[in-house]
């Protein structure tokens, strides 16, 4: 069974960098697929971030793409996703998750994890 | 950029039908996938590419695609199908993953 879990800290000050790992269990992530991050605003939907494929090709969303940066680590089978200059507008809850492809849904997502924006 | 635009809510009685639709510019040419998400959880994949079933999901929901609109439906209601729903497809002209604004589902 194929199980994602998001880490990091839980609190970002304003205009600092956001950053989070995944680590995935029960799949190598060298082995293929497309693993991203989705964020959701408190008591709004759900926002993409991007996709990493496991060769290294990223795809990132149009609005924050000038400030993201996904990257993949297949030793520990992990991922990790950097947001820059945070504001308190990027406080929501982080998913990650897995897609079989582009076109595709997503099958498996993490639990999520809160991070907050603040001072 | 895309925009696929979802009801906020829908309300449907218990045993009844509910339809969430969500519409985008000649959307049935994208394959479309619905996600459940309930208070507190990640989102449940309940429909992928337009109106397939992934294994688990009654059968009293199905989808469909058509024009500028796809629409989930919801057969027999539950209390249980209370949620949030999203649609989802992927922009090919910009590559990158869309999800509508969400409907709330509530059976009363």
């Amino acid at each position: 069974q194929v199980q994602l879990q998001e880490s990091g800290p839980g609190l970002v000050k304003p205009s600092e960098t956001l950053s989070l790992t995944c680590t995935v269990s029960g799949y190598s992530i060298s082995n293929g697929y497309y693993w991203g991050w989705i964020r959701q605003p408190p008591g709004k939907g759900l926002e993409w971030i991007g996709y990493i494929h496991y060769t290294g090709t990223t795809y990132y969303s149009p609005s924050l793409k000038s400030r993201v940066t996904i990257s993949i680590n297949t030793s520990k089978n992990q991922f990790s996703l950097k947001l820059s200059s945070v504001t308190a507008a990027d406080t929501a809850v982080y998913y990650c998750a897995r897609d079989v492809g582009l076109v595709s849904p997503v099958d498996y997502w993490g639990q999520g994890t809160l991070v907050t924006v603040s001072s | 950029s895309y925009v696929l635009t979802q009801p906020p809510s829908v309300s449907v009685a218990p045993g009844q039908t509910a339809s969430i639709t969500c519409g985008g510019n000649n959307i049935e040419t994208r394959s479309v996938h619905w996600y459940q998400q309930k208070p507190g959880q990640a989102p449940v994949l309940v429909i992928s590419y337009d109106s397939d079933r992934p294994s688990g999901i009654p059968e009293r929901f199905s989808g469909s695609n058509s024009g500028n609109t796809a629409t989930l439906t919801i057969t027999r209601a539950e209390a249980g199908d209370e949620a949030d729903y999203y649609c989802q497809v992927w922009d090919t002209t910009s590559d990158h993953r869309v999800f509508g604004g969400g409907t709330k589902l509530t059976v009363l």
